[in-house]
């Protein structure tokens, strides 16, 4: 398995434009993870499904970040419009429900400017 | 609260033990967990430990917890300049979320 696939790996943007963000968890895992780093607040967990729906997304920071996860094999982070205050490694992580173990993607490093 | 808590920085010189401290707050947690980040790279997970455990050793890694306490560590004997990297301290009630702390930025010297 290719393991947790992220794109794109690096995207710069300029304010206000929209940015999505993509992830492509393992096969067979149902639950998917969206994280965000950044130097100062550290590993700040966004929103995470179960079976394609949203459990958790008390930690999406405003209405201008959604996500989505239209099948088990897909979902997207979108950011509308985007601030420079947004720049940071976007992870994506999946694992089986029942498994304790979570696997990150490479994450996607993103820069508004 | 959701809190892990670690300290920033740690350095050592090679070949000696490494011990990364974590403190969490939600008695309630099941797991806990370190994962590993190398630079550019997402995190990969190193052990982890039960709640219901004090001690876990995998070669060159202990793991201990103090339940009482909330406090949770991680020995790296004989460490290696290729042990450089951020280690993560995370929690997690059951198989749910992980919430990980600030990480802890381990430097390697010769």
């Amino acid at each position: 398995d290719a393991g947790v696939i992220q794109s794109p790996r690096h995207e710069v943007t300029e304010m206000g434009q929209e940015v999505t963000l993509r992830c492509k968890p393992i096969s067979g895992h149902n639950s998917l993870f969206w994280y965000r780093q950044t130097m100062m607040r550290g590993l700040e967990l966004l929103i995470y499904f179960n079976n394609n729906v949203p459990i958790d997304d008390s930690g999406m920071p405003e209405d201008r970040f959604s996500a989505k996860m239209p099948n088990a094999s897909f979902s997207t982070l979108k950011i509308q419009p985007s601030e420079p205050r947004d720049s940071a490694v976007y992870f994506c992580a999946s694992k089986r429900q029942e498994n304790t173990e979570a696997f990150f993607g490479q994450g996607t490093r993103l820069t508004v400017v | 609260g959701e809190d892990v808590e670690q300290s920033l920085f740690l350095s050592v010189r090679e070949g000696d033990s490494s011990v990364i401290n974590c403190t969490y707050t939600d008695s309630s947690s099941t797991y806990l967990y370190w994962y590993k980040q190398e630079p550019g790279a997402g995190l990969q997970l190193l052990t982890y430990i039960f709640s219901n455990m004090d001690m876990k050793q995998d070669q060159r890694l202990t793991v201990l917890l103090n339940k009482k306490d909330k406090h949770l560590s991680l020995r790296i004997a004989d460490t290696q300049t290729g042990d450089s990297a951020i280690y993560f301290c995370a929690r997690a009630r059951d198989t749910d979320k992980l919430i990980f702390g600030t990480g802890t930025r381990l430097q390697v010297f010769p």
